[in-house]
């Protein structure tokens, strides 16, 4: 069973460009989340895909956005890149189901920084 | 999700149980309660969830107070790899996983040789 994994392991960008971050799912999870790790603080939910749409989101602006592929596959994508974006972006893969017992696997993240 | 609240840090001996507390006490009936950890440059590894019994895994045990206001996580024997961030989140029942994880600031676990 191959685990969540995450591309690139780092990245440096300069302030108002743009960036793909990529994940690969869990093998058999049909649901990706992205998260936001700033330095010291803990993980913010950044939105959620289930087969191909988004199906909640945190509190990011519309500069946040993604993609999910029909292999369950994902893509977070920010535009404008300001210099507070700077963080770890971790992705987690889970298979949804009904009820608070869904259990999310997470990737090791792509540290950012935008200079 | 409802509000936890759990120390900032703590400290044990290798090999000596640990016992991580955390309150919620604004827990509703229907709200799961989660606990995940990160280690030093890792994401978030999962370790237990429960509902209103106690449970156990390989990894840990979760004792749930009778009153689900507040709830403890225990690691039997902590070696060194458990030094890490303990986080304790609830998920509600009805809601599925479309709000994501709500994480807090968590317990930083110190584990001394």
């Amino acid at each position: 069973e191959t685990g969540v994994t995450q591309s690139p392991t780092h990245l440096i960008k300069t302030r108002g460009q743009q960036v793909t971050l990529r994940c690969s799912s869990q093998s058999g999870h049909n649901t990706v989340s992205w998260y936001q790790q700033a330095l010291g603080q803990g993980p913010q939910f950044i939105f959620q895909y289930y087969r191909e749409e988004e199906n909640g989101r945190g509190n990011f602006p519309p500069r946040f956005s993604g993609l999910q592929f029909p292999n369950y596959s994902s893509e977070l994508n920010v535009n404008a890149l300001e210099l507070d974006d700077s963080a770890l972006y971790l992705c987690a893969s889970s298979l949804e189901v009904a009820g608070g017992s869904e259990t999310q696997y997470f990737g090791p993240g792509t540290r950012l920084l935008v200079l | 999700d409802a509000k936890t609240t759990q120390p900032n840090s703590m400290e044990s001996n290798e090999e000596e149980p640990v016992h991580l507390p955390c309150n919620h006490s604004t827990i509703s009936g229907t709200d799961y309660i989660h606990w995940y950890r990160q280690l030093p440059s890792q994401g978030p590894e999962y370790v237990i969830h429960g509902l209103t019994s106690n449970v156990n895994n390989r990894m840990a045990s979760l004792a749930i107070a009778e009153d689900r206001k507040s709830s403890t996580l225990i690691l039997h024997r902590a070696t060194l790899r458990d030094a890490a961030v303990y986080y304790c989140i609830l998920r509600l029942y009805s809601g599925g996983g479309a709000d994501g994880l709500t994480f807090g600031k968590g317990t930083h676990l110190i584990i001394q040789p």
